[in-house]
Parts: structure tokens; sequence; C-alpha cells
């Protein structure tokens, strides 16, 4: 894998649903890999931060892991609910330039 | 202080037309980012500033010119641009030996 890739590229759930999402990531020269909620018309917020392969994060219903050796991390959302509706990037970085290669995102939308 | 600000929130230019994009943080952060987002595409990263030195031009265009004027502030100046240059830009800024970015809301730029 070149670049940063996500899936699923937009996804609908009911209020309740847990749901999960991918991040694929070039496993060679890793640095860190983020997770970004961005909402409409705000500046993204970081969520995760993550450097060290097997390591998992929570933040209240929200939570990730990351493998580094395959060059994956999972976002897991439990009980989603409305305000969760926002696009999740993933960014792998920053290299020894100061870079960072974001996915495309994936825009979450749940249903009342 | 956590915030990256950026001004106008909008804008909207004509090909013929020079005007600037601020981005400011005082968070003492002196590493600063201008990326180019379009729409449905990750945020393209365009330069970075270090400790108020371009340290990456992704071959961006001549008709955009950053300036970084002191360790708050960061500009891009525009000129002469194409309508193709129509895009969402997003200001970010990160603490040496960290490996986090905090990001602006963003300019919309159209140019008519």
């Amino acid at each position: 894998i070149l670049n940063v890739e996500q899936s699923p590229q937009s996804l609908h759930v009911q209020e309740g649903d847990s749901t999960n999402f991918t991040c694929s990531f070039p496993s060679s020269n890793f640095y860190a890999l983020h997770w970004y909620r961005w909402e409409t018309a705000k500046s993204p917020e970081a969520l995760f931060v993550m450097t060290l392969n097997g390591d998992e994060k929570k933040k209240g219903r929200i939570s990730a892991t990351l493998n580094t050796k395959e060059g994956y991390s999972y976002l897991y959302i439990k009980g989603s609910q409305p305000e969760d509706s926002a696009t999740y990037l993933c960014a792998s970085g920053p290299s020894g330039t100061y870079k960072y290669i974001f996915g495309t995102g994936t825009r979450l939308k749940v249903l009342a | 202080d956590t915030e990256v600000t950026q001004t106008p929130k909008h804008l909207v230019m004509g090909m013929t037309n020079k005007k600037s994009l601020k981005c400011e943080q005082h968070m003492g952060h002196r590493a600063m980012y201008w990326y180019k987002q379009k729409a449905k595409k990750p945020p393209e990263l365009m330069f970075v500033y270090s400790y108020e030195k371009l340290s990456i031009n992704e071959s961006v265009p001549s008709r955009f010119s950053p300036e970084c004027p002191n360790s708050s502030l960061l500009n891009l100046h525009l000129h002469a641009l194409q309508p193709e240059d129509s895009a969402l830009y997003l200001c970010a800024s990160r603490a040496t030996g960290s490996y986090e970015q905090y990001f602006g809301p963003g300019t919309r730029l159209t140019v008519t």
C-alpha cells in the first residue's frame, strides 16, 4: 500500500448501532497513525494518535486499534448517536520531512 | 489556547485579483502547514514552515505564495488563480517533538 486508504467511503447507521471503519496505511517507515473527527464548517478534531503496534486507545464511546505490521487501524463507535455524524479522517505521519498522508475519510451519518 | 484560527471563512475572487489567507496560532508551535482540500479528496499538502523557514513546497504553482512573518502567523498570498484552485484551504500547526497537528476550520475559496 502506497497511500492511506479508508473504507467504507460513507456509512449510514441507526442511533444505538455500533459501527467501525478501517484505515490502511504503508507499514514501512511508520511513525504514527492519527484519527480525526471532522464536522462540516469546523476544524478537524484530533481523536487519537497511536504509535505502537497493538496500541488501543479509547475516548468515551470511541476506540481505535493499531496494527503496524500489516498496516491497518480500526475505529470503533459503540452505541452511535446523531452527534457522532461527521467525517472520520485518518492520517499517517509525520515522516522525517514533517509530511502527513491523509485518507479520503469515512462519512458517517447516524439516523435518529 | 489550543485554537488555530483562519480568516476569512469564505472568499470569492476573480482570476485577476490578489488576495491573502491568514492563519494564526498562539500555542508556540514552530511547524505550520497549508493544505488544499477538494471535495471527496484527502487534504493535500502544499507547504510546511519550520521555525519560520519554508521547509517543504510540494511543487505548488507560483500563483500561491506562502509567508511566515513570525512564529504565530502564516499567510498564503493568492494571485492570478484559476477556477480549478477553488477548494477548502486548511492551516495546521504542530509542536516540536509532537506528532499531533492542530487544524483551523479552513477558508472556502471560490475562484470565478
